[in-house]
C-alpha cells in the first residue's frame, strides 16, 4: 500500500543548476499538489495539477519554476538555474478528487542549493 | 498577508495533561479546516478536520473547536502523550479556491514524560 512517493529525499545542487523533483501519487489519486516549506515557516501552496493539466499555478514563482503531470509517469517539479533561496523542503500531496480533506502528503524532497 | 496564523511557535505540556493549540484566520470564505501533524523529515499527516457548519469535531483524544464569529479554531489533545510531540499545522480551504490549502506557520508541541 504505497503512499505518495517522492524522490529524491535529498537533493544538492550548485547555484545555476537544474533541480528535478518527482512525485508519484497514491494509487487511484488523480490530483497532485506541490507545496514548499521554507525554514521555520509553514507550507505554501505552489501548484495543483491533474493528469496533463495545470489547474492552479497561482503559488508558483513566475520564473524558473515549472510543473507537469503527464499521462504516464510521475509529476515533476522543475526548478531551473537554482539560487540559494530555493533551498527548502518540497512536499507533494495527492487526492482522489475534489476537496482538500482528501490530501495525503509524501515525505518531501529537501533541496539544498550550495 | 498571512490568512492563517498560529501565534504560538511552541508549546510544552506535561504528559497526561491537556494540550491546546490555537489557530486564527482572516478569510471569511474559508469553510473547511484541518489539522496536520508533522514529525521531522516526514510529510504532514492528516489528523482531524471540521466543516464550517459545525463547531466541534471529536476523534479519540483529539477535538477541534471552531468559533466562526471569532475566526478561531483550536485543537485539544487530552491526555497528551510523549508520542504527540511534533509540529502541528492548521490549514484552511475555501470552496471557491478549489483544492488549495492555506497553512499556518505551525506550533511545535513538546510533551514531557
Amino acid at each position: 500500500n504505497a503512499g505518495v512517493m517522492q524522490n529524491p529525499r535529498h537533493l544538492v545542487r550548485r547555484r545555476g543548476q537544474e533541480a528535478r523533483l518527482r512525485c508519484s501519487p497514491m494509487k487511484g489519486h488523480s490530483h497532485v499538489y506541490w507545496y514548499r516549506q521554507l525554514p521555520e515557516e509553514g507550507l505554501k501552496f505552489m501548484v495543483y495539477l491533474q493528469k496533463e493539466n495545470i489547474i492552479d499555478e497561482s503559488g508558483m514563482p513566475k520564473e524558473r519554476f515549472s510543473a507537469e503531470f503527464p499521462k504516464e509517469g510521475p509529476s515533476i517539479l522543475r526548478i531551473q538555474q537554482v539560487v540559494r533561496g530555493d533551498s527548502a523542503a518540497y512536499f507533494c500531496a495527492s487526492s482522489p478528487a475534489g476537496l482538500g480533506y482528501g490530501y495525503t502528503f509524501g515525505s518531501g524532497t529537501r533541496l539544498t542549493v550550495v | 498577508d498571512q490568512q492563517v496564523k498560529q501565534n504560538s511557535p511552541s508549546l510544552s505540556v506535561q504528559e497526561g495533561r491537556i494540550s491546546i493549540l490555537n489557530c486564527d484566520y482572516t478569510n471569511s470564505m474559508f469553510d473547511y479546516f484541518l489539522w496536520y501533524k508533522k514529525y521531522p523529515a516526514e510529510g504532514p499527516t492528516f489528523l482531524i478536520s471540521i466543516s464550517s457548519i459545525k463547531d466541534k469535531n471529536e476523534d479519540g483524544r483529539f477535538t477541534v473547536f471552531l468559533n466562526k464569529s471569532a475566526k478561531h479554531l483550536s485543537l485539544h489533545i487530552v491526555p497528551s502523550q510523549p508520542g504527540d510531540s511534533a509540529v502541528y499545522f492548521c490549514a484552511a480551504s475555501a470552496r471557491n479556491a478549489g483544492n488549495m490549502l492555506t497553512f499556518g506557520g505551525g506550533t511545535r508541541l513538546m510533551v514531557k514524560p
